[in-house]
Parts: structure tokens; sequence; C-alpha cells
């Protein structure tokens, strides 16, 4: 089993360019959550996916952030236009609801704007 | 709205020493998660706690859920440095869609040789 992957693991970009984070859950899986982790503010969900459907994307900062779940093998958040302060590691994760809810994390992607 | 509250969150011990870590939650529910994180990387999964009174064991670390008390703890017995790492604890804030896990803000081990 592959686990959770993401894509890139690191992206540095300008203010005000559209940023795109990829992941693959793993198969079988049928919860895909994002997170997104910072010192001053820990762990916070974004948004979360149950089979493939947007449940809560209440922890979304702003307009800015987007999420997509085309497939259940494919989801995508992207950042239109970066800021300095969206500067964070985001975590994908995925899980079978039905069995014990256990998350399993991707390696993160470390996200600076400059 | 579901709160997690994990104290310490930074813990300083010697190697040998014995340990626990608080997890409190505020809303009812029966499901409570413990991972670990190394600095640089991502979240692995220590224990899955299912149930009231459940309680977990894997080397050095064991864990418990007391869903009563709306507590769980994690317990370090004879800590060692390969323990230095972040732990959290999350919560499941069950809905009928789906679960959504809340985490805790985090404590912070450092074990001293």
């Amino acid at each position: 089993d592959a686990g959770v992957i993401q894509s890139p693991r690191h992206e540095v970009t300008e203010m005000g360019q559209e940023v795109t984070l990829r992941c693959k859950p793993i198969s079988g899986h049928n919860s895909l959550f994002w997170y997104r982790q910072t010192m001053m503010r820990g762990l916070e969900l974004l948004i979360y996916f149950n089979n493939n459907v947007p449940i809560d994307d209440s922890g979304m900062p702003e307009d800015r952030f987007s999420a997509k779940m085309p497939n259940a093998s494919f989801s995508t958040l992207k950042i239109q236009p970066s800021e300095p302060r969206d500067s964070a590691v985001y975590f994908c994760a995925s899980s079978f609801r039905q069995f014990t809810g256990e998350l399993f994390f991707g390696e993160g992607s470390r996200l600076t704007v400059l | 709205e579901l709160k997690v509250e994990q104290n310490p969150l930074f813990l300083s011990m010697q190697e040998g020493k014995n340990y626990t870590i608080y997890c409190n939650y505020s809303t009812t529910s029966d499901r409570l998660y413990w991972y670990r994180q190394d600095p640089g990387k991502s979240l692995e999964s220590l224990f899955v706690l299912l149930s009231n009174g459940a309680v977990k064991q894997e080397g050095r670390l064991m864990a418990s859920l007391d869903t009563k008390a709306r507590l769980s703890t994690l317990h370090i017995t004879a800590a060692v440095h390969d323990l230095s790492a972040t732990y959290f604890c999350a919560v499941d804030g069950v809905n009928n869609a789906g679960n959504m896990l809340t985490f805790g803000g985090g404590t912070r081990l450092m074990v001293k040789p």
C-alpha cells in the first residue's frame, strides 16, 4: 500500500501566484481531509469530503481557497491568489469511516509564499 | 463546537522517568486517536480508542479513554530519547455525513539522556 500521496512536497512561490496542491488518497478510503499546520495555529481542518462530496468547508480561510475531489482517487487544494500568510504545511489525510475512522496522513506539502 | 485540550503543551523529562499526557474534550464522543509527529515529518497513528474504558499499549506508551469524563491519557513508562516528538490527540466529532477529527494543540515531549 502506497499510502496517501501528496505533491508537490515543497513549493515556493511569489505573492499573487496560483498554487495547486494535489492528493491521492489510499485506495478504498471514502473520506478525504485537508489540514493546514502552522506554529501559530496548530493543525486546522480546512475541508473534508465524504464519497467525493464536500461535507464541511467551514475551515477554508476565505474565497481564495478552493478544493475539489473529481473522483475517489484524486483531490486538489487551490489557492488563488496566494499571500505570505498562507505559508504553512498542508496535509492531506484519508480514512474509511465505516471502519475505525483513523486518519492516514500524507507527507505534506510545505508552501512558502514570498 | 468541539474543543480538544491537551496538557502539558511542553514536557521535558529525564530518561527512565514516567509521565502522563492528558487530553480533555468538550462534547460527547467515543472515538479518540493519538498521533505522533517528528520534526518536519507527517503525523503517524499511534492508538485508536473506540469505546469507554478502552486501553491500548505499544512499547512504553499506553493510552486509555474515559468517555464519561471526556478524558484520554497517554502514559509514558521509563522514557527513552527516541520518544522525543510531538503527540497529538484527536477526537471524532461525529456527524451524520462522516467523521471529522478535531485535534488538540499537541504536547511537545523532549526526553533528555
